[in-house]
């Protein structure tokens, strides 16, 4: 059945290393997009797509790189310069048409730093 | 500058009666309106929203209430259930040069007791 994939469940994350968060959709969306959520705080994003080969930084871009090689994939890679990665990842994608604004969201990525 | 708050952390309600949780809004921008519920090592669900339109929309025991002129909006749940339970996020959406931003408020835990 239709959904959103996000591997690991969890990951660690040693100094200096950069770690890739995968997310595969099978909803034919379009849009995709990475939060990020901390403790007493809401869903922030990382960077989003909206077609294939394109993708636009959201407001807690730095540290962070992604891709979007395919429409189904949009891996997230937490590099070295994020000196505060652990946190809560999630990827979320949306449909078009009336439903255009609501986000389908996977189980998520919980990263810790060793 | 958050632009969607939910100062509730967290609030607790008898079985049977009725949870009301609130979120308030400073961007006279944002267009429509969710709700969003999760559970423990899940992603977010949609559960209901509204445009900036009407000012009620109703789905079984979940209605959501928008004042425009106040910038606040409020999801009731009646007659409450103990599996009703979770964090429930508010989100806000508005049109931007890279497609639809969703900004979310901190969420709000609901605890409903039997």
């Amino acid at each position: 059945d239709g959904g959103i994939t996000q591997s690991p469940k969890y990951l660690f994350r040693k100094e200096g290393q950069n770690v890739t968060l995968s997310c595969e959709q099978n909803l034919n969306h379009d849009a995709m997009y990475w939060y990020r959520q901390d403790p007493g705080q809401g869903l922030r994003l990382i960077y989003y797509s909206q077609i294939v080969n394109d993708f636009q930084k959201g407001d807690i871009a730095e540290g962070y790189s992604v891709s979007r090689e395919k429409k189904e994939s949009f891996p997230l890679t937490v590099t070295s310069a994020q000196k505060n990665p652990t946190a809560f990842y999630l990827c979320a994608s949306v449909s078009g048409g009336l439903a255009k604004n609501i986000q389908y969201f996977g189980a998520g990525t919980r990263l810790s730093v060793l | 500058d958050q632009q969607v708050k939910q100062n509730s952390p967290s609030l607790s309600v008898q079985e049977g009666r009725i949870s009301i949780l609130n979120c308030d809004y400073t961007n006279s921008m944002f267009d429509y309106f969710l709700w969003y519920k999760k559970y423990p090592a899940e992603g977010p669900t949609f559960l209901i929203s509204i445009s900036s339109i009407k000012d009620k929309n109703e789905d079984g025991r979940f209605t959501v209430f928008l004042n425009k002129s106040a910038k606040h909006l409020s999801l009731h749940i009646v007659p409450s259930q103990p599996g009703d339970s979770a964090v429930y996020f508010c989100a806000a959406s508005a049109q931007d040069t890279g497609g639809f931003k969703t900004i979310f408020g901190a969420g709000t835990r609901l605890f409903v007791k039997a």
